[in-house]
């Protein structure tokens, strides 16, 4: 799983299976959620996103759940391929305000085995 | 291709120089967005522009400073930079400041 400030968490799995990674997000006014995937020498690519009206959202392969109650954020990865081994960060925002400022998690790095 | 490009990809400069980083979008995006990305921590958002115009500058350096002259084009200036300056620049940018952001791949900074 992921929380930030602690040290990049890690995840392993075997091609084929499913992944889910974590992350506790830190404010409870924030309302809309975002999956980021970066791999090795590119930028943050965005993944899908959530917004707080909604406990779930589906996309190719992937299916993000938000948990207001206990502000958890989950990404599931069906049938993980060795192309999905990169770093995944969730990132929070609040839309209330006047500045719409992106809060990101510190990341957990995915490794798929063949 | 994520429309949203950096350049230079590398930048190696020495503390005393002046350099900039340039950033381009081709969405029609109306905000963008500087952060630098240093190991083992998260993003931090530096500067974000709307419509041209500077609504945040996250307690930056004086040695940094953003310039947007159009909605499409952002800039980075660099000068008298520390060796704690090196990172990963990430130039972003999304339609409305609370839709998603696109990131470019980055400009890798090291300073010697």
């Amino acid at each position: 799983g992921e929380s930030v400030g602690l040290h990049l968490p890690t995840l392993s799995v075997q091609e084929g299976d499913n992944s889910i990674i974590n992350c506790a997000y830190s404010n409870s006014a924030s309302d809309y959620f975002i999956w980021y995937k970066q791999e090795s020498g590119k930028g943050p690519q965005f993944i899908i996103d959530i917004r707080s009206n909604m406990d779930k959202r589906q996309g190719q392969r992937v299916t993000v759940l938000l948990n207001k109650t206990v502000k958890h954020l989950s990404l599931q990865i069906a049938a993980t391929q060795p192309g999905d081994s990169a770093v995944y960060f969730c990132a929070e925002l609040y839309s209330g305000g006047s500045n719409y400022k992106l809060t990101f998690g510190k990341g957990t790095l995915l490794t798929v085995n063949p | 291709e994520t429309g949203v490009t950096q350049t230079p990809r590398h930048l190696v400069m020495g503390m005393t120089n002046k350099k900039s980083l340039k950033c381009e979008q081709h969405l029609g995006h109306n905000a963008m967005y500087w952060y630098k990305q240093s190991a083992k921590k998260p993003l931090e958002l530096m500067f974000v522009y709307n419509f041209k115009e500077q609504t945040e500058n996250n307690s930056v350096p004086s040695r940094f400073s953003p310039e947007c002259p159009n909605s499409s084009h952002l800039f980075l200036h660099l000068h008298t930079l520390q060796p704690e300056d090196s990172a990963l620049y990430l130039c972003a940018s999304s339609l409305k400041g609370n839709q998603p952001q696109h990131f470019g791949d980055g400009t890798r900074l090291s300073i010697l």
